[in-house]
């Protein structure tokens, strides 16, 4: 069975940093099948694409978010990483992790994990 | 950027209802639409892809439809565990634009 589990710092200061790295199991990340992604869902509110990133190391941003995401795959790990530039309270969100079939839909997510962007 | 309408935002029904909620696009999207249903504290299952594909292991009570700028998501008997927010998802474009919501309450 596919899993994916997000882990990285539960609170972030405003104008740092915010990096997560999402490890996968049951499924290899250098299949050129899928597309590894980030969403964001800010406490109460809706679901918003961040990115993605594929085995060859080529990426998808979002073009809201573009300026300041960065996203990496590590093969040898099974991992990819997600580091969003700059946070301010507007970035406090469940971040969570996700297998994109096919650059269409999600079929795996992670659990997710709540960032907290507050000095 | 494409932009999807959900509606209605909330509805409220009952156990053997059916429900039906709608997603529209601003712009054609072909069939790439994409439905989730998500718990509290959850994260979001995939339920139907490409406007009318059951996902394995997705009761059949669920159905989509659709075409170019306008989808249903059809729940034709309510049951106790469908009572969650539903969202559709385009991936016309590469920014894979998710609808607000629609919270399913009894």
């Amino acid at each position: 069975q596919v899993q994916l589990q997000e882990s990285g710092p539960g609170l972030v200061k405003p104008s740092e940093t915010l990096s997560l790295t999402c490890t996968v199991s049951g499924a290899s990340v250098s299949s050129g099948s899928y597309y590894w992604s980030w969403i964001r869902q800010p406490p109460g509110k809706g679901l918003e694409y961040i990115g993605y990133v594929y085995y060859s190391g080529s990426t998808n941003y979002n073009p809201s978010l573009k300026s300041r995401v960065t996203m990496s795959i590590d093969t040898s790990k099974n991992q990819f990483s997600l580091k969003l530039i700059s946070v301010t309270a507007a970035d406090t969100a469940v971040y969570y992790c996700a297998r994109d079939k096919g650059g269409n839909h999600f079929d795996f997510w992670g659990q997710g994990t709540l960032v907290t962007v507050s000095s | 950027d494409i932009q999807m309408t959900q509606s209605p935002s909330s509805l409220s029904a009952s156990v053997g209802d059916r429900v039906t909620i709608t997603c529209r696009a601003s712009q054609s999207i072909s069939r790439y639409l994409h439905w989730y249903q998500q718990k509290p504290d959850k994260a979001p299952k995939l339920l139907i892809s490409f406007a009318s594909s059951l996902q394995t292991g997705v009761p059949s009570r669920f159905s989509g439809s659709g075409f170019g700028t306008d989808f249903t998501l059809t729940i034709s008997s309510l049951q106790p565990e469908d009572f969650a927010t539903y969202f559709c998802q385009e991936s016309q474009s590469t920014s894979y634009t998710f609808g607000q919501g629609t919270k399913l309450e009894i």
